[in-house]
């Protein structure tokens, strides 16, 4: 059972924005700015599309943005498009220079 | 170039330690705001957090596994090592090594990120 709760799927059409929220509590997500998101394709390693909330690596797509209200992070994907379809994980700082991973959810183009 | 690759038994029985490498390359772990992570993956499960190796071999544990896990570094060989005590069939998983950026928050060394990570490595728990 992960720290951090996020819906086990999610689905949208090309063109579309969607969005995948990650609950903590005031312990990791509530407390730091220290969320990132990965995405994992199936059968690959994953690969870090938000860090800080909001920061976007170099070379990631402006499609994907991130945020945070209270307890609760969320990545937005907008302008869905079929390469998009993947598993999505955020990941927290939990206090004492522990980290804690999502649940995960499966993103479905459809 | 920042690249990362596992490596390590494939199959360890029950009971046995697991002692896992991560090779790197365009990085220095002797770099201040730098540090390895190890990050695993059950099969068809979610990722979890093992542990954190920092520039000054400062070491994190997640707590849950604190007590059967211990991380080195080898500066000189550009190399993370992972070992894993009493290793069970739920420890069936794919192992993961990933450069970290580190902050400091309140005095205390933070990752700001994994990136990039390595390809992985499948680890099978079976007698």
């Amino acid at each position: 059972q992960s720290a951090l709760t996020q819906p086990a799927s999610v689905s949208g059409s090309p063109g579309q924005s969607i969005t995948i929220s990650c609950t903590g509590t005031s312990s990791d997500v509530g407390s730091y700015n220290l969320v990132s998101w990965y995405q994992q394709h199936p059968g690959k390693a994953p690969k870090l599309m938000i860090y800080e909330v909001s920061k976007r690596p170099s070379g990631v797509s402006n499609r994907f943005s991130g945020s945070k209200s209270g307890n609760t992070a969320s990545l937005t994907i907008s302008g869905l498009q079929a390469e998009d379809e993947a598993d999505y994980y955020c990941c927290s700082y939990a206090g004492s220079s522990t980290l804690e991973f999502g649940g995960g959810t499966k993103l479905t183009v459809l | 170039q920042i690249t990362l690759k596992e490596s390590g038994p494939t199959l360890v029985k029950p009971t046995q330690t697991l002692t896992l490498t991560c090779t790197f390359s365009g990085f220095s772990l002797s770099t201040s705001g730098v540090g390895v992570g190890w990050i695993r993956q059950p099969p068809g499960k979610a990722l979890e957090w093992l542990a954190l190796i920092y520039w000054d071999d400062d070491k994190r544990y997640s707590p849950s596994l604190k007590s059967r896990l211990t991380i080195t570094k080898d500066t000189s060989k550009n190399q993370v090592v992972l070992t894993m005590t009493n290793m069970d069939p739920v420890d069936t998983a794919t192992y993961y090594c990933a450069h970290s950026r580190i902050r400091f928050l309140d005095r205390a060394k933070v990752s700001r990120s994994f990136d990039p990570w390595g390809q992985g490595t499948l680890v099978t728990v079976s007698s």
